[in-house]
């Protein structure tokens, strides 16, 4: 299974944009990148999924380049709600394998 | 529709002794997962139960079990409990695994003294 490497932690203020790059050299061919986030004392909640190019739903993009070493989720405008832990994996199965994450830390 | 929901909530045992933990799927899906979180191991996989059987499985001991019922419930069972076992424990549900969206449930919080 490909390891994911993500930066410990992130500091950002209200408004602004984050961008959170993951790195998944070993990533196989039928593995997806699918990203999760997590609240204190709460369950990870699922944040979007892709496998290449961009993808974007109602509260985030997924950018993916060619070569899908690596992607960049992109959440517009945080607010003070998306202070969390943002866990990056690689899935191909139902087993999903967790990274330390980054905890994002969003200031007023 | 409901979420996934764990039984019990907080949990106190002793060292030695056995545990039970419930988790009822949302309604619909047949892939129940379990995890563990700790402070110091983050979060990991135990087991997929997909329709009764178990289809993937993580690096713990055999004191770790599960099963899953024909309506998609599911249990997991720590044997002679250690202290290393107090953790977060999490159930997440998906439609049929794979790289479906997982539901998680709000854990299960174990206490080994």
């Amino acid at each position: 299974l490909a390891k994911t490497t993500q930066p410990i932690s992130m500091d950002s203020y209200e408004g602004q944009e984050v961008n959170i790059t993951c790195s998944h050299n070993n990533i196989a061919t039928n593995d997806y990148i699918t990203w999760y986030q997590q609240f204190p004392s709460q369950g990870p909640r699922f944040i979007i999924q892709g496998y290449k190019t961009k993808v974007t739903n109602e509260v985030a993009s997924l950018f993916i380049p060619a070569d899908r070493k690596s992607s960049t989720l992109s959440l517009p405008r945080v607010s003070l709600s998306d202070t969390a832990v943002y866990y990056c994996l690689v899935v191909n199965t139902g087993k999903l394998i967790f990274g330390q994450g980054t905890t994002l830390q969003v200031k007023p | 529709k409901a979420g996934v929901t764990q039984t019990p909530r907080y949990l106190i045992k002793t060292r030695g002794q056995q545990v039970t933990l419930s988790c009822s799927p949302i309604s619909g899906h047949r892939s129940v997962s379990w995890y563990q979180q700790t402070p110091g191991q983050g979060l990991q996989f135990l087991f997929e139960y997909f329709s009764e059987t178990q289809r993937n499985k993580g690096n713990f001991p055999g004191r770790f079990s599960g099963r899953q019922f024909s309506n998609s419930r599911s249990e997991m069972n720590v044997s002679t409990l250690e202290l290393g076992d107090s953790a977060l424990y999490l159930c997440a549900s998906s439609l049929s695994g794979g790289l479906y969206e997982q539901y998680f449930g709000p854990g299960t919080r174990l206490t080994v003294t």
